[in-house]
């Protein structure tokens, strides 16, 4: 079993309509959750980075970790087509010399 | 927030060969890492790479093959040596800057 699970979709959405996307995970010392946005031939960008439990919002975008369940979302309000990209989780435990583990990546299409 | 540039963006090389990759970043960081993404897999660390010691590498990974130099707090550089076209992929350099880490644009590398 991978430390990090997601979904790579790929998964398509009309412009406006809400995404959801989201990642399991198993190793319950992850304290940081990240979010990396990849465009095609890019390198990943930090989105969003969330500490412990709760939730973390920036514009139409709202970042969920739920450690009790080991699951994390990423929600896209008001989804628009330069959304269209590769979604990435990442995690670790603590700062210092601990490496980040990575989700597959979810591909996400917005439709016009 | 860090910027990251690498050369070269994408490179096609014979098997057997060797390419050297750079990676400059616009301020001192004390932390370098290079990773390796694979279409449909997450992105693998290859090796963190701090100033003035040698590179700690990840199991899998070794010297002879991903050779590293770190000559000062704004530069790297990655070899892939004897090169194989199962090395064929994209090479990422990394920091880690104010508890967030930032990525470079990639390395697209096919080998023939």
């Amino acid at each position: 079993q991978k430390e990090v699970e997601q979904d790579p979709g790929p998964l398509s959405v009309p412009e406006g309509a809400i995404v959801s996307l989201n990642c399991t995970y198993s190793n319950s010392a992850f304290q940081y959750f990240m979010w990396y946005r990849q465009y095609s031939r890019k390198g990943p960008e930090l989105l969003m980075y969330t500490y412990s439990s709760g939730n973390k919002e920036d514009g139409r975008f709202t970042a969920q970790v739920d450690k009790s369940s080991k699951y994390i979302s990423l929600f896209i309000r008001d989804s628009q087509p330069s959304d269209s990209a590769t979604y990435l989780c990442a995690m670790r435990g603590n700062f210092g010399n601990e490496k980040l583990t990575f989700g597959t990546g979810t591909r996400l299409t917005i439709i016009p | 927030s860090a910027v990251i540039s690498q050369k070269p963006s994408r490179d096609i090389c014979q098997r057997g060969t060797s390419l050297t990759i750079q990676c400059q970043v616009d301020s001192q960081v004390t932390m370098m890492f290079w990773y390796r993404q694979q279409p449909g897999q997450s992105l693998t660390l290859i090796a963190t790479a701090n100033q003035g010691s040698e590179a700690t590498y990840e199991s899998g990974f070794v010297i002879d093959k991903f050779p590293i130099s770190r000559p000062n707090l704004t530069f790297s550089t990655l070899t892939v040596s004897n090169m194989s076209p199962e090395d064929s992929s994209i090479y990422l350099c990394s920091v880690e800057a104010a508890y967030e880490q930032y990525f470079g644009p990639g390395t697209r590398l096919t080998v023939t």
